[in-house]
């Protein structure tokens, strides 16, 4: 069926190197596309947000990246920090379908 | 402002019990999610209320499982009949619209004996 799932489930990175966290999704109904932080024992916080009218979106130190052709979204991390070690969740939602499409989560852990 | 707001944050309970999970939203959200999180796992979907429109149970695991809002605003989440295999951390998340940003509860972790 339709899903959204991750290239990797665990990412291990150097403090203050940049990361990559991966995902892929095959509804290519899907125009609105999320990136969550879960921290351990936490609920998943809002990261960036970007539509299917855009290729590229920047917030602050991250960097969400959409290419529709290969049906790929990418979560750029500048200068990891200990702060950032969290799992990362992308999701995607298909219009009028309501419940967003959550992937298995990549585990980012940084290397002081 | 207030965020979500979940009680209690943990509870533990034995077999064959019913709980409760109570779930505030961000006042003026009218979506209303619960999500289902195994330890180490990603979010399985559960139910989700939008407005006065019927909710969406497509999610829920068996008939042990319901989930009320009332007056457009509070959600409780209950499971009769506990099982262990009920034991997961339930999120509720709520969204100003169907299609917004969901914004997450801390969680209530259950643990079943």
């Amino acid at each position: 069926g339709e899903s959204v799932g991750l290239h990797l489930p665990t990412l291990s990175v150097q403090e203050g190197d940049n990361s990559i966290i991966n995902c892929a999704y095959s509804n290519s109904a899907s125009d609105y596309f999320i990136w969550y932080k879960q921290e351990s024992g936490k609920g998943p916080q809002f990261i960036i947000d970007i539509r299917s009218n855009m290729d590229k979106r920047q917030g602050q130190r991250v960097t969400v990246l959409l290419n529709k052709t290969v049906k790929h979204l990418s979560l750029q991390i500048a200068a990891t920090q200990p702060g950032d070690s969290a799992v990362y969740f992308c999701a995607e939602n298909a219009g009028n379908n309501r419940k967003l499409i959550w992937g298995l989560g990549t585990s980012l852990a940084v290397n002081p | 402002g207030a965020g979500v707001s979940q009680s209690p944050s943990n509870k533990v309970t034995e077999k064959g019990k019913d709980v409760e999970l109570r779930c505030d939203p961000i006042s003026g959200h009218t979506a209303l999610y619960w999500y289902r999180q195994s330890l180490g796992q990603g979010l399985e979907f559960l139910i989700y209320f939008q407005g006065n429109s019927a909710p969406d149970k497509s999610g829920l695991p068996s008939d042990r499982f319901s989930a009320e809002r009332t007056g457009g605003s509070v959600s409780t989440l209950t499971i009769q009949r506990t099982q262990q295999e009920d034991s997961a951390v339930y999120l509720c998340a709520s969204s100003l619209m169907a299609t917004d940003t969901q914004y997450f509860g801390p969680g209530t972790r259950l643990t079943v004996l």
